[in-house]
């Protein structure tokens, strides 16, 4: 059973360009979950998704991020017009269902923004 | 705002030294509780978890964490460490009716000394 899957590892933006951020949760698993990692700093809670469908985005910049989690495929970061500030890494878990809280990581996308 | 402190954000200890990392929570009601841990070059993976019941629990590898509700607390020890414990350990917590992510420490390095 393959764990939770993110790409790429390393992605390297220059400014003002459009960073794409993959994560195909478990198998079996419907809740997918974006965190962001800066530098000394915990993990901060983006958004929550199940298929279809964003549950909580409370943890979202309000302007040019996005995330979506289609039917078919896997779930999508998408931050637009990158800054500086972007460069982090961002990680990807999912849960199974009725187990929210319960996180099975991916290694985690570093992106770099020059 | 919901937070998670964890007082050390670096330890050293010598092998066979007994580990006792803090962690402690704003109040917010009813929680979940959670440790999670990276090891070098790898993902982040739980280590264990309090629901309810017994405010011991017992995880992965030895490890256990006693959820002191008056204190807000829920630390994690280890009575006799060892090199391969070295990694980043990070507390976590669910505010039960809150927003549906974990909220984060911004986790403690602990290196291992042969």
């Amino acid at each position: 059973n393959a764990g939770v899957m993110q790409n790429p590892r390393h992605l390297v933006r220059r400014r003002g360009q459009e960073a794409r951020l993959r994560c195909s949760p478990m198998k079996g698993h419907s809740h997918v979950y974006w965190y962001r990692q800066l530098p000394e700093e915990g993990l901060k809670f983006m958004v929550y998704l199940q298929k279809e469908n964003i549950i909580d985005e409370s943890g979202m910049p309000k302007e040019r991020f996005s995330a979506e989690f289609p039917k078919e495929g896997p779930s999508i970061l998408r931050i637009q017009q990158v800054v500086r500030g972007d460069s982090a890494a961002y990680f990807c878990a999912s849960s199974p269902p009725g187990k929210q809280g319960i996180l099975f990581f991916g290694s985690g996308t570093q992106l770099s923004v020059l | 705002a919901q937070s998670v402190s964890q007082h050390n954000h670096h330890v050293i200890l010598s092998e066979a030294a007994s580990l006792e990392l803090g962690c402690n929570y704003s109040y917010g009601g009813t929680v979940n509780l959670f440790w999670y841990v990276q090891y070098p070059g790898q993902h982040l993976q739980l280590l264990l978890k309090y629901f309810s019941g017994d405010p011991l629990v017992k995880g992965i590898k030895g490890f256990e964490a006693e959820f002191i509700k008056s204190k807000f607390s829920f630390n994690l020890r280890k009575p006799s460490v060892q090199w391969s414990d070295t990694a980043e350990y990070f507390c976590a917590v669910k505010y039960r009716g809150g927003a549906d992510g974990l909220t984060f420490g911004k986790g403690t390095h602990l290196i291992i000394q042969p």
